[in-house]
């Protein structure tokens, strides 16, 4: 159990464009999902956390009009890269919670972005 | 601030025992997780510890000592395919989880 599935897992695209990544959660309800990047030989870095039917919170540098994130529904939550450039290119990787109380992170396969 | 340190890269043969240490200085604290990155893919989680002592298990095991902020991920009986990144990440009283940068683990024949 706790599968969480992220489409597209690559992704080429033309920079000035914008990418859509999906990551779902497939056999439980994910309160909570989180959004983070990685860049090659480093760590994850949290960009954004999301609840369902709010808003979601940003990490302090990321840009919230240029990384939209809507968690529409308990099982869906999606990153939008608004107008994307060559340093966007990155490791996307998104993970989901069942809830407060169970603290641990379930990650998607991540999708590797790259913006030419 | 929040910091948790972790060695960069550590070297180990196959079949041998690794120990992989992570300290961590954080406001709060909800447990520690290990979690195992291969190059190109997401963690997967190994071990979580939120009271003090060892939690073995199989091949893995982890240790905690929250008055040392301390802990360490021991790998026995190393294969080829343990070879990965090992991420330590401390869940702060936010409940947000604080990454290490990771440890490279190389398994030599």
């Amino acid at each position: 159990g706790a599968v969480v599935s992220q489409h597209p897992s690559w992704v080429i695209c033309k920079s000035g464009t914008s990418v859509k990544i999906e990551c779902r959660s497939l056999d439980f309800q994910a309160t909570t999902m989180f959004w983070y990047r990685q860049f090659p030989k480093q760590s994850l870095m949290l960009m954004a956390t999301s609840n369902e039917g709010s808003k979601a919170t940003y990490e302090q540098g990321v840009e919230k009009d240029k990384f939209l994130i809507n968690h529409a529904s308990l099982t869906l939550s999606t990153l939008t890269v608004t107008s994307a450039h060559p340093e966007d290119s990155s490791f996307y990787i998104c993970s989901a919670t069942p809830g407060a109380e169970y603290n641990e992170q379930f990650f998607g396969p991540g999708t590797r972005l790259t913006v030419l | 601030g929040q910091n948790i340190d972790q060695p960069t890269e550590m070297t180990a043969t196959e079949g041998a025992i690794v120990q992989i240490n992570c300290t961590y200085q954080t406001s709060g604290f909800n447990g520690l997780f290990w979690y195992q990155q291969h190059a190109g893919e997401a963690p997967t989680f190994l071990s979580y510890n939120v009271l003090d002592g060892l939690e073995e298990k199989g091949r893995f095991s982890s240790f905690l000592s929250r008055s040392k902020g301390y802990s360490y991920l021991l790998l026995k009986e190393l294969q080829m395919k343990d070879s990965a990144s090992y991420l330590c990440a401390v869940m702060d009283s936010n409940y947000q989880l604080i990454w290490g940068a990771g440890t490279k683990l190389i398994i030599k024949p």
